[in-house]
């Protein structure tokens, strides 16, 4: 089955510099993935996602993602940060890499994101 | 709005009782799905559904009980047997592929 891992546990950026959080998973084909994003007790919000075709793919509130075949990675970005970014964000994927609808997903551990003024 | 909510936000509960979490969706999805998240540990899911009348065990689903008798509603019932309750409920539905979470709800057990 499908395992994800994001490596940094924390991160910290000072405003208006860029922010690059790193995932990776296991399974070898091209796997569909997802980038979520949480505030301190609230529910997860939906950041982008990657199917198939390009690549790089745009998402909310001004946040990218590059899939990379070769490294087993989607990493996430944003050129600059604001301070409402401060937030935790999850990697996730489902069983397989498989579209499918009602698929279980496999989580990141997250990445705690903490802006300096 | 379609959407899912989670009630109540904050619970508190005496060890050994009982207690059910709510959570409804108006987004006609046919799957949804109970995660538990502490600090540091990211999300655990507990259980889900794929659809009515029909449901799965996550990976920790000792302890909790669900049921899945109308597409809109999963409630989840965290029995006396759960060792550790204390936690953040999470709520997701999907119809295609991603999944949707409501606001969650924080179940504090003394």
């Amino acid at each position: 089955a499908q395992s994800v891992t994001q490596p940094d546990i924390h991160i910290t950026v000072s405003e208006g510099a860029s922010l690059e959080l790193r995932c990776n998973y296991s399974y070898g084909a091209t796997p569909y993935l997802f980038w979520y994003v949480q505030s301190p007790g609230q529910g997860l919000q939906l950041l982008l996602k990657y199917f198939s075709g390009d690549t790089l793919v745009q998402g909310i509130k001004g946040f990218e993602a590059e899939f990379k075949r070769s490294q087993s990675s989607f990493n996430l970005r944003k050129p600059s940060v604001h301070w409402s970014d401060a937030a935790e964000y999850f990697c996730a994927v489902p069983p397989y890499g498989v579209k499918a609808a009602g698929n279980k997903l496999t989580f990141g551990g997250g990445t705690r994101v903490l802006v300096k003024p | 709005d379609g959407g899912i909510t989670q009630s109540p936000k904050y619970l508190f509960r005496k060890e050994g009782q009982n207690v059910t979490l709510s959570c409804e969706q108006n987004l006609n999805h046919d799957a949804m799905y109970w995660y538990r998240q502490d600090p540091g540990q990211g999300l655990r899911l507990i259980y889900y559904s794929q659809i009515v009348n029909d449901f799965q065990k996550g990976d920790i689903a000792e302890g909790y009980s669900v049921s899945r008798e109308k597409k809109e509603s999963f409630p989840l019932t965290v029995t006396s047997a759960q060792k550790n309750p204390t936690a953040f409920y999470l709520c997701a539905s999907s119809g295609s592929g991603e999944q949707y979470f409501g606001p969650g709800t924080r179940l504090t057990v003394t």
